[in-house]
């Protein structure tokens, strides 16, 4: 039973333009809600995060939204630019039950000049 | 630097040949685990150690064997790989606890490349 789902393997985006890649997750025991990049080569770095107390966390370019009713969270890359072409991972763990970190199976972004 | 160090990076092996990845981190974390990333089914867990001693099985541990006699060490031993392991391996640490900000800092290692022929 896959608990965290990222439905789009790739997704192709124009440079320049806004990147939306998408997570759903089962478990209402989530609480905290991770993004990792990862290059090829190299392993998953952490990128962004967010409790779920809030509803939008923002770093630099990257947003991160989160609808609990919905278990559902996107982070939005803007603008996108050519080295944003990497593997993104969303990840979720419950922090009330352990520290596990649960992956999804990760979404292959394509930044197109 | 922190970091997370892994060996081989590469490695082709033969059905049945004992091998061992080793994996070390220079941050003093205690918890440290091993994934595997194969195609259409992410990052899936196989064992994870919360302190020395202390082991535990992940998502996928069947085949697989760990230790943690050192704080900084975490190898995977594979007493007998089969083909079905192929795979591309990655070690992480992090420091253990359940603060939002623990599971941030957790790093990766740069991954191995196993194939079992």
């Amino acid at each position: 039973d896959q608990q965290v789902k990222q439905n789009s393997p790739s997704l192709s985006v124009q440079e320049g333009r806004i990147s939306i890649l998408n997570c759903d997750y089962t478990n209402s025991m989530f609480d905290y809600f991770l993004w990792y990049k990862k290059y090829p080569a190299e392993g998953p770095t952490f990128l962004i995060s967010i409790s779920s107390i809030k509803d939008k966390n923002e770093d630099g370019r990257f947003t991160v939204f989160l609808n609990k009713s919905a278990k559902h969270l996107s982070l939005h890359i803007v603008p996108s630019q050519p080295g944003d072409s990497a593997v993104y991972f969303c990840a979720a763990s419950a922090l009330a039950r352990d520290d596990k970190i649960i992956f999804g199976k990760g979404t292959r972004l394509h930044i197109l000049p | 630097e922190a970091q997370v160090t892994q060996n081989p990076r590469y490695l082709i092996t033969v059905t049945g040949k004992k091998l061992t990845v080793t994996c070390s981190q220079n941050m003093n974390h205690e918890y440290m685990s091993w994934y595997r990333q194969d195609p259409g089914l992410g990052l899936r867990q196989i064992y994870y150690s919360m302190n020395v001693e202390v082991t535990d099985k992940g998502d996928v541990p069947e085949g697989y064997k760990v230790s943690r006699k050192e704080k900084r060490n975490f190898p995977l031993i594979l007493e007998s790989p089969s083909p079905n392991q192929t795979s591309l391996y990655f070690c992480a640490s992090r420091p253990r606890g359940s603060l939002a900000g623990d599971l941030s800092e957790q790093y990766f290692g740069p991954g191995t490349r196993l194939t079992v022929t």
